[in-house]
């Protein structure tokens, strides 16, 4: 069964901390995105990235950094995060068409 | 990657078929149509995929007009566990698919 796993599935933190959001896939897939979700809007794209090392901005990328040394591992870096960055997050991976997610991360910032 | 539009709810009773309409009139030759559906609090999940053709799988069934610029998806005997949000979009079925976005989706709800 193909897997997408998420380090952390509920976080608190407070404003102003550097927050990681870590990703792992185990099906050798090239793409991985991250996403966050909130009421009325939809999932949205922050960044994704195609290759190791490589990195591209999706639609809200301000206020986040990624980070892809390893093929199955895309994490997500909130440099300071900040209330408006509480959210779902959810990583996803893709082959083709077909995307795999992750269970999600519901992070609160305080 | 082709904009496709939903409507943004529909309901249907448990036990009937749930049709979920789907617009995307600028989708590209090699663009395939996707649906995916997320239930509440998880992460989404793939349900089915076709170019041209109709498909079916365990999940669902796919009707692609012939034209290409609208599609549905069937669930045959909707149950409560169906009530989702479901997401279509068009993508390239290749290796290169890079900015995967999603829109808003349409909410199912099944009633008792």
């Amino acid at each position: 069964d193909v897997k997408v796993t998420q380090s952390s599935r509920y976080l608190v933190k407070r404003t102003g901390e550097k927050v990681f959001l870590e990703c792992v896939q185990d099906m050798d897939h090239e793409n991985m995105f991250w996403y966050r979700q909130d009421p009325g809007l939809g999932l949205r794209l922050i960044y994704f990235s195609y290759d190791v090392k490589m990195k591209e901005k999706g639609d809200i990328p301000e206020g986040y950094s990624v980070s892809r040394e390893k093929k199955e591992r895309f994490s997500l870096i909130l440099e300071s995060a900040s209330t408006n960055q509480t959210s779902m997050y959810l990583c996803a991976s893709s082959i083709h068409g077909t995307i795999y997610f992750g269970e999600g991360s519901w992070l609160t910032v305080v | 990657d082709a904009k496709t539009t939903q409507p943004t709810s529909m309901d249907c009773a448990e036990g009937r078929a749930a049709n979920l309409p789907c617009n995307h009139s600028t989708i590209s030759g090699n663009e395939y149509v996707y649906w995916y559906r997320q239930i509440h609090s998880q992460g989404p999940q793939y349900i089915i995929h076709g170019l041209k053709n109709n498909e079916t799988n365990e999940m669902a069934s796919l009707i692609i007009t012939e034209d290409r610029k609208s599609s549905t998806l069937i669930l045959p005997h909707a149950t409560l566990r169906d009530t989702a949000v479901y997401y279509c979009i068009a993508l390239l079925d290749t290796g290169a698919n890079s900015k995967l976005t999603f829109g808003k989706g349409i909410t199912l709800s099944v009633r008792p």
